[in-house]
């Protein structure tokens, strides 16, 4: 099992360009949810899907949109890309019951210049 | 605001000692608590998950909660270099249908040869 995967790894972008960063689990879990990490920051929650067919807001979704396409795929699109978006975005997911332990991807490094 | 809070560090011991890692919360409600290993340059690992009130060991590691003083801690027995990363304390959040985890900023450990 490849657990949870990322792509890609790594990003450059202009201002004002747009990117979609794409996250599988092959572990059938439930839940799926994206993060931002910045230095100093710790780990900040984009945006989370509980279950198929369903997404929410977490800590800082401005600038950011996702799709639960399926039960193993979630996507982050940034429509109009800024700086401030600079950061590594980290996907998880988790079996969405009981404890909820979350398995990470490797992250997809961006730099938005 | 439901908070996760450690002490960023470095703390820095000796290889064969005992590393200390502290976390405390503020949500009382909070019922499952989660430490995670994270290597420079790579994605958090889940090292350790403690629900009840005690200690949890697993080899090196021991989780250690305290529910009435909203606290988690994490002991390393016979420090080893390739401990050296930051460890994320992570709290479920309430209400637990979410799935979503808080999580702290981080504490460096630094182990010295």
């Amino acid at each position: 099992n490849a657990g949870v995967t990322q792509t890609p790894k790594f990003q450059v972008l202009k201002t004002g360009q747009s990117m979609t960063l794409q996250c599988a689990q092959d572990m059938n879990h439930n839940s799926m949810y994206w993060y931002r990490q910045d230095p100093g920051m710790g780990l900040r929650l984009i945006y989370y899907s509980a279950s198929e067919g369903t997404t929410d807001k977490g800590e800082v979704p401005n600038g950011y949109n996702v799709s639960r396409l399926n039960k193993r795929e979630f996507s982050l699109r940034l429509e109009s890309a800024a700086p401030s978006q600079t950061s590594v975005y980290f996907c998880a997911s988790s079996d969405g019951q009981g404890a909820n332990e979350q398995f990470f991807g490797p992250g997809t490094r961006l730099t938005v210049l | 605001q439901k908070e996760v809070e450690q002490n960023s560090g470095p703390l820095s011991v000796p290889e064969g000692a005992i590393a200390s890692l502290n976390c405390t919360y503020s949500d009382r409600g909070s019922q499952s608590f989660f430490w995670y290993r994270q290597y420079s340059g790579k994605s958090p690992e889940l090292i350790m998950s403690i629900y009840s009130n005690g200690d949890k060991e697993d080899g090196r590691f021991t989780a250690q909660l305290n529910k009435a003083s909203q606290y988690v801690s994490l002991l390393i027995r016979d420090s080893q270099p390739s401990d050296s990363a930051t460890y994320l304390c992570a709290v479920k959040g309430v209400p637990s249908n979410t799935g979503k985890l808080i999580f702290g900023q981080g504490t460096t450990l630094q182990v010295k040869p």
